[in-house]
Formats: C-alpha cells, sequence, structure tokens
C-alpha cells in the first residue's frame, strides 16, 4: 500500500523562476492538502483539492497555485519565486474533504538562490 | 503570529527523565493532533484528541485536550532516545467545503543517552 510520495525530494531555482512540484495521494485518498514549512517552523496550510477544485485556501500569494488531476494527484506550481519561498513543501492527503487524519508525505525541499 | 503557541521551543533531556509540551490558542478548536516529524519527512500523526478534558495514552506519551478545546499538553514520561524529533500539535477547524489544520510552531526535542 503506497503511501504519499512527493517529487523531487529537492530542487534548487532562482529569483523569478517558477517551479512545479507534484503529489501523489495514499491509495484511496482523494483529497489532496499542500502545506509550506519554512525552516525551524510549522507547516502553514496553502490550499486543498477536492474533486479537482480548489476548496480552501490560506494566506499565500496568487503566485501559488495547483491542479489536481482526475488520478488524484496535484500539482503544485510557484509563480515568480522569492527568497523567501525557500522551504519545505508537504503534500498530504485524506479520504474525504471533511476527514481528520492527514497522511503527509516526505516533502520537497526548495530551495530558491 | 502563530495561532497556536508550541513551548517549550527547544528541549534537551537525558535519557530516562519526564517532560511535557504545551500547546495554546486564544481559539476554539473541533480538535487537535499532535504530529511528529523527523529529519527529512513528513509529519506523523501521533493522536487526535477530539473532547473537552479528554485524555489519550500512546505507551510512554499521554495527550490531554483543554476543557475548553483551546489548549493542549504531551507528556512523556521515561523519554527515550528514540523520542528525538520535531513535536507539533495541528487545530483542526473545519469549514464548509474542508476542513485545514493550523499547525503550532513546534518543540524539538533532543534526548540524549
Amino acid at each position: 500500500d503506497a503511501g504519499v510520495t512527493q517529487s523531487p525530494t529537492h530542487l534548487i531555482k532562482t529569483r523569478g523562476q517558477q517551479v512545479t512540484l507534484r503529489c501523489s495521494p495514499k491509495s484511496g485518498h482523494d483529497t489532496v492538502s499542500w502545506y509550506q514549512q519554512a525552516l525551524g517552523q510549522g507547516p502553514q496550510f496553502i490550499f486543498q483539492y477536492y474533486e479537482e477544485e480548489e476548496r480552501q485556501r490560506g494566506n499565500f500569494p496568487d503566485r501559488f497555485s495547483g491542479h489536481q488531476f482526475p488520478n488524484y494527484s496535484s500539482e503544485l506550481n510557484v509563480n515568480a519565486l522569492l527568497l523567501g519561498d525557500s522551504a519545505l513543501y508537504l503534500c498530504a492527503s485524506s479520504l474525504g474533504a471533511l476527514r481528520r487524519k492527514q497522511y503527509f508525505g516526505p516533502g520537497t525541499r526548495l530551495t530558491v538562490t | 503570529t502563530q495561532l497556536l503557541e508550541q513551548s517549550p521551543q527547544f528541549l534537551s533531556i537525558q535519557e530516562g527523565e519526564n517532560l511535557t509540551v504545551y500547546c495554546n490558542s486564544s481559539s476554539v478548536f473541533s480538535s487537535l493532533q499532535w504530529y511528529r516529524q523527523e529529519p527529512g519527512e513528513g509529519p506523523v500523526l501521533l493522536v487526535t484528541v477530539v473532547t473537552g478534558g479528554e485524555v489519550k495514552k500512546l505507551k510512554r506519551l499521554t495527550f490531554q485536550f483543554g476543557d475548553a478545546r483551546k489548549d493542549s499538553s504531551l507528556h512523556i514520561t521515561a523519554a527515550q532516545p528514540g523520542d528525538t524529533g520535531l513535536y507539533l500539535c495541528a487545530g483542526d477547524r473545519p469549514l464548509n467545503a474542508g476542513n485545514m489544520l493550523t499547525f503550532g510552531g513546534g518543540t524539538r526535542l533532543m534526548v540524549k543517552p
């Protein structure tokens, strides 16, 4: 039973560039949430996708966008990268948008130089 | 400003000692979750507390939810080096179309042998 997988594991980008991160949810799950975890801090909610639509959004600018595919996998896109976007990006999946139990992937470490 | 405040931020203790981590908020949560995160990995759910005053035990770990559902504590008895990690509390505030977790800043625990 595959857990949540994310790719790539590490990524280095330059300021102003764009990045796409990918997430495959745990088998049987249909909801994906994305979080940003800056070094030494707790994760911050970015947004949640369910039935291929963005259902909830945290306090992040429009530079952060996402998508969910029919197979429930998801992408997080960040445009016009800033140094402050350097962080661990976590994907969490659950069964149904209202379920409390979320399973987290190992994250993608993004470094912006 | 963190909606959930965790204390202490850092804790370094000897094997066998007891410790308590606190998670406080001025907001009411429908449930509160505790996670443990190790370097290079995503958070792993330890427990969910739902009812005010609820106490849950997981081997040497005891979790308590405050009567008003605004705060929680995690107590570890006879800590072991394997308990080392980042402990995160997260509040669940279901919204109309989904739920989002609000995380505290984390408590980084190091247990020395």
